[in-house]
């Protein structure tokens, strides 16, 4: 089974700065014969709400998310960036990689204001 | 629209039985695998395992393989989740979720069941 760990386990930022997120995976979440793309998506999940994707293939962006997410990284190494804190942003994140079953999630990041 | 509308909050006691739904709408239900996830109190996300709902081909993760029965009523574009005698520790929030295929990513999720097992 692939195990994903995320850094850190939490985290503030002040409103307007940036905020990055780190996730391992560990084995390769590349997969090379699927238009070499990464199974790795970010999910945000604010307090009684379900989780909410943002971004998939490691870094593109769902329809309707802010362009301030991004996502980076390949293989095993993968980032989360907020370039500029809002206070909607406040919330835990989590990777998932959707290479092979079971479908694991790191074990989130909780993300909040300075 | 896209939508998974998951039944209400449950009270059991310890040893009793407990089926779950997830009521799909607004796509093809047949053609989309159903994923459900766990989470404790307080805790991240565990992938329990995904159905297919055309021919209920099934994958679950060995944590819950056992532990949980997952099954589609095709008929009326439902995902079940199930126990035959629920514990303590099975009490936190179940979420379902679609994928277009296997592998891929969870694109909707349905709003959680709240599972609360108690004496």
């Amino acid at each position: 089974d692939i195990v994903m760990s995320q850094s850190p386990d939490s985290l503030a930022v002040a409103l307007g700065e940036r905020a990055t997120i780190n996730c391992t995976s560990s084995q390769s979440v590349l997969h090379s014969s699927k238009k070499s793309r990464n199974f790795l998506a970010w999910f945000q999940q604010k307090p009684g709400q379900a989780p909410n994707l943002l971004l998939y293939w490691a870094s593109t962006r769902k329809s309707g998310v802010p362009d301030r997410f991004s996502g980076s990284g390949s293989g095993t190494d993968f980032t989360l960036t907020i370039s500029s804190l809002q206070p909607e942003d406040v919330a835990v994140y989590y990777c998932q990689q959707y290479y092979s079953t079971p479908f694991s999630f790191g074990q989130g990041t909780k993300l909040g204001i300075k | 629209e896209v939508q998974l509308v998951q039944s209400g909050a449950e009270v059991k006691k310890p040893g009793e039985s407990l089926k779950i739904s997830c009521r799909a709408s607004g796509y093809s239900f047949v053609y989309y695998w159903i994923g459900w996830v766990r989470q404790l109190p307080g805790k991240g996300l565990e992938w329990m395992g995904t159905i297919y709902p055309d021919d209920s081909e099934t994958r679950y993760s060995p944590s819950f393989q056992g532990q949980v029965t997952m099954s589609v009523d095709k008929s009326i574009a439902t995902a079940y989740l199930q126990w035959s005698g629920l514990k303590t520790s099975d009490t936190g929030v179940y979420f379902c979720a679609r994928m277009p295929e296997l592998p891929y990513y969870f694109d909707s999720w349905g709003q959680g069941t709240l599972v609360t097992v108690s004496s």
